[in-house]
C-alpha cells in the first residue's frame, strides 16, 4: 500500500518563500506529482519528479529524495493567488499501482 | 482544446436514491479516472477506465460503479445513496493511462445527500 503525509495547513506572507513537505511510504515508486487546487476548482498539475533532485519551473520548484521517501514543493515570491490547496501524489510501480495515490493536501493561506 | 467536462456540477439527493454522473474527457484521451474528494479523506481513487474496460478499482463498495463508452465518455453511478457519499466527485483524463504522467481534472460534481 501507499501512505502519504503532508501538513494540513500552512500560512505565509506575500512575497515570502514557503516550503511544503511531503513524506511517503510506497511499495515501489514510479513518480511523485504536485497539484494545485483552488477552492471550488479542479486540481491542476504543477510538477512531476521521478529522479532525485530539484525541478524548477518559474516560481515553483519541487524536490525529491527517493531514499528518504521525501519531497517538497517550494514556492517563491508568494502571491495572494497562491492561496490554495497543494496535493502531493505518489505513483507506485507495477500492475494497477501506476494509479497515483493522493495525500490529503496542504491548505496554504497567503497573507498580505 | 476543451478541457474535461463534468455534469451536473451540483446535485442534491436523498438517502436511498441513486445518482449518475457524467464525464467527457479531453479529445483524444482514452483513460478516465474517477476520484471522491472529501475534507477528511482527501482524494480517494474510485476506478479507472481505458478503452471501455475497467482497469483498476479502488476500495469502495459495490454501490459505486462506472462505465466508459466508445467515445471515451464515462459515467459513474452510485446506488442506494448514504449520507457519507456526500462529496466532490472528480473525473480525470489522460492520453493513455499507465505510463503517462499528468492527470487532467474536471471541476467535479458536488453531490449532497440529505
Amino acid at each position: 500500500g501507499q501512505n502519504i503525509d503532508q501538513p494540513t495547513e500552512m500560512t505565509a506572507t506575500e512575497g515570502a518563500i514557503v516550503q511544503i513537505n511531503c513524506t511517503y511510504q510506497t511499495s515501489g515508486f514510479n513518480g511523485l506529482f504536485w497539484y494545485q487546487q483552488h477552492a471550488g476548482e479542479a486540481p491542476t498539475f504543477l510538477s512531476y519528479n521521478v529522479l532525485d533532485g530539484l525541478e524548477e519551473k518559474g516560481r515553483f520548484s519541487s524536490f525529491l529524495s527517493r531514499s528518504k521517501g521525501y519531497s517538497y514543493l517550494l514556492l517563491k515570491e508568494l502571491q495572494m493567488k497562491d492561496s490554495a490547496s497543494y496535493l502531493c501524489a505518489v505513483r507506485g510501480a507495477g500492475g494497477g499501482s501506476y494509479i497515483p495515490t493522493f495525500g490529503r493536501g496542504t491548505s496554504l493561506i497567503v497573507h498580505p | 482544446k476543451a478541457g474535461v467536462t463534468q455534469t451536473p456540477r451540483y446535485l442534491i439527493k436523498t438517502r436511498g436514491q441513486q445518482v449518475t454522473l457524467s464525464c467527457s474527457p479531453i479529445s483524444g484521451h482514452r483513460s478516465v479516472s474517477w476520484y471522491q474528494q472529501t475534507p477528511g479523506q482527501g482524494l480517494q481513487f474510485l476506478f479507472e477506465y481505458f478503452s471501455e474496460t475497467q482497469r483498476n478499482k479502488g476500495n469502495f463498495p459495490g454501490r459505486f460503479s462506472g462505465r466508459q463508452f466508445s467515445n471515451s465518455r464515462s459515467e459513474m453511478n452510485v446506488s442506494t445513496l448514504e449520507l457519507g457519499d456526500s462529496a466532490l466527485y472528480l473525473c480525470a483524463s489522460s492520453p493513455r493511462g499507465g505510463d503517462t504522467g499528468e492527470l487532467f481534472f474536471g471541476e467535479g460534481s458536488r453531490l449532497t445527500v440529505l
